[in-house]
């Protein structure tokens, strides 16, 4: 079956650093999305990754590992505004996403 | 551009009524879905089109119709209400032509059936 293992809850100091793991099990696998979504908004997207390593994006980074079914989102210097739930969605070999259940990351002064 | 837009925001039912959910995204994008999100679970894809007259089933299509006459308007519409509809309902685009596949999505309908 199709599955996404993400960790349910984090929490991290403001001006720390956090990494938030992602395992997927897919039919087929077209990459990984990272999406962030603060309470009681939509989805908005941070990443994609389709080949292995590191993608790095201003304080965001996030790395894949097609061979392990690995997926990790760092986020550097964290801020307050950081504080939102964390999505992995894989994208399966019909190029749907899986969703996993996302992290909430509370941020801490 | 207003990207994705859905109306409404809110909306509490009564069981048995019937209502759609309407989206729309100006930004040409031949991709559409209809999520559903539960409290601390995942999305669930209910329907999604690949095109104007072109729709298909998600995991989770049982309650729900929907429709894809234009390239800008998706609707869901739910008959029957259930109190397991209860949920926020998200639309969402892509554009699949360039093999760039990020999803934009609405801001959500939180739907109440009692």
């Amino acid at each position: 079956g199709q599955n996404i293992d993400q960790p349910t809850e984090m929490t991290a100091t403001e001006g720390a650093i956090v990494q938030i793991n992602c395992t997927y099990q897919t039919s087929g696998f077209n990459g990984l999305f990272w999406y962030q979504q603060h309470a009681g908004e939509a989805p908005t997207f941070l990443s994609y990754n389709v080949l292995d390593g590191l993608e790095e994006k201003g304080r965001f980074s996030s790395f894949l590992s097609r061979s392990k079914g690995y997926s990790y989102l760092l986020l550097k210097e964290l801020q307050m505004k950081d504080s939102a739930s964390y999505l992995c969605a894989a994208m399966d070999s019909n190029y749907q996403l899986i969703w996993g259940a996302g992290t909430k990351l509370i941020i801490k002064p | 551009n207003a990207g994705v837009t859905q109306t409404p925001k809110f909306r509490i039912l009564k069981i048995g009524q019937s209502m759609t959910l309407q989206c729309t995204q100006d930004m040409n994008h031949n991709y559409m879905y209809w999520y559903r999100q539960d409290p601390g679970m995942g999305l669930k894809l209910i329907y999604y089109s690949v095109g104007a007259g072109i729709t298909d089933k998600g995991e989770v299509p049982n309650g729900y119709n929907v429709s894809r006459s234009t390239t800008e308007d998706f609707p869901l519409r739910l008959e029957l209400a259930a109190p397991s509809q209860t949920s926020v309902y998200f639309c969402a685009s892509s554009y699949t032509g360039t093999g760039a596949y990020e999803q934009y999505f609405g801001p959500g309908t939180r739907l109440t059936v009692t």
